[in-house]
């Protein structure tokens, strides 16, 4: 399947700085990728679609401000948090979806992910 | 009615038995779908997809798609303890590439 790549793997920061976190398909271009959230044994939280070129759509209650979406070409999108304070503190997921023809056609891919710890 | 939903579990079966994981949605015009399977703390990763009704194999696993019932199943034959991992359905509506996830049903497979 398809290769997404997501650094940090894991993160550990003060309160009060930001920390960014990059996301690359390594093996098609992604016009499209997702960042998510989750917490222990908590289902994924998608915070924002990113859209190569164009500004972010952030789910209801994703403070935009706090979390900074860049998706500047068609294999990097990067998300910072910024001011980051404990309860930022989780497991962060980002997906590109493969728009391949076929069998691949619209099928999302998942980075490894990055565990932020603020403290 | 949430629009993907999957029995939490867990699911406990014994290593060689089959695992059927079911998920439902509301959304009668979804046209893809998509399993994968996390472990934990780590992301998931994607086992199969399917989009025409009747089923479709890959190894061990088989899913099910049942257009009509808005039903999809994952049968994990031949069930490993290394399969103990949480399995999460996704559906994507008619003309939204944007998945909709489900809780996810947590497998137990005990040797």
């Amino acid at each position: 399947g398809a290769v997404v790549s997501q650094h940090p793997s894991r993160v550990i920061c003060k309160s009060g700085t930001s920390v960014k976190i990059e996301c690359r398909s390594l093996d098609f271009q992604a016009t499209t990728m997702f960042w998510y959230r989750q917490f222990p044994k908590q289902s994924l939280m998608l915070m924002a679609t990113s859209n190569e070129g164009s500004k972010a759509t952030y789910e209801q209650g994703v403070e935009k401000d706090k979390f900074l979406i860049n998706h500047a070409s068609l294999t990097l999108s990067t998300l910072t948090v910024t001011s980051a304070h404990p309860e930022d503190s989780s497991f962060y997921i980002c997906s590109a979806r493969d728009q391949g023809q076929g069998a691949s056609g619209n099928t999302i891919y998942f980075g490894e992910g990055s565990w932020l710890t603020v403290v | 009615q949430k629009e993907v939903e999957q029995n939490s579990g867990p699911l406990s079966v014994p290593e060689g038995a089959i695992a059927s994981l079911n998920c439902t949605y509301s959304d009668r015009g979804s046209q893809s779908f998509f399993w994968y399977r996390q472990y934990s703390g780590k992301s998931p990763e994607l086992i199969m997809f399917i989009y025409s009704n009747g089923d479709k194999e890959d190894g061990r696993f088989t899913a099910q798609l049942n257009k009509a019932s808005q039903y999809v199943s994952l049968l994990i034959r031949d069930s490993q303890p290394s399969d103990s991992a949480t399995y999460l359905c996704a559906v994507n509506k008619w003309g939204s590439y944007i998945p909709t996830f489900g809780r996810g049903t947590s497998l137990i497979v005990h040797p």
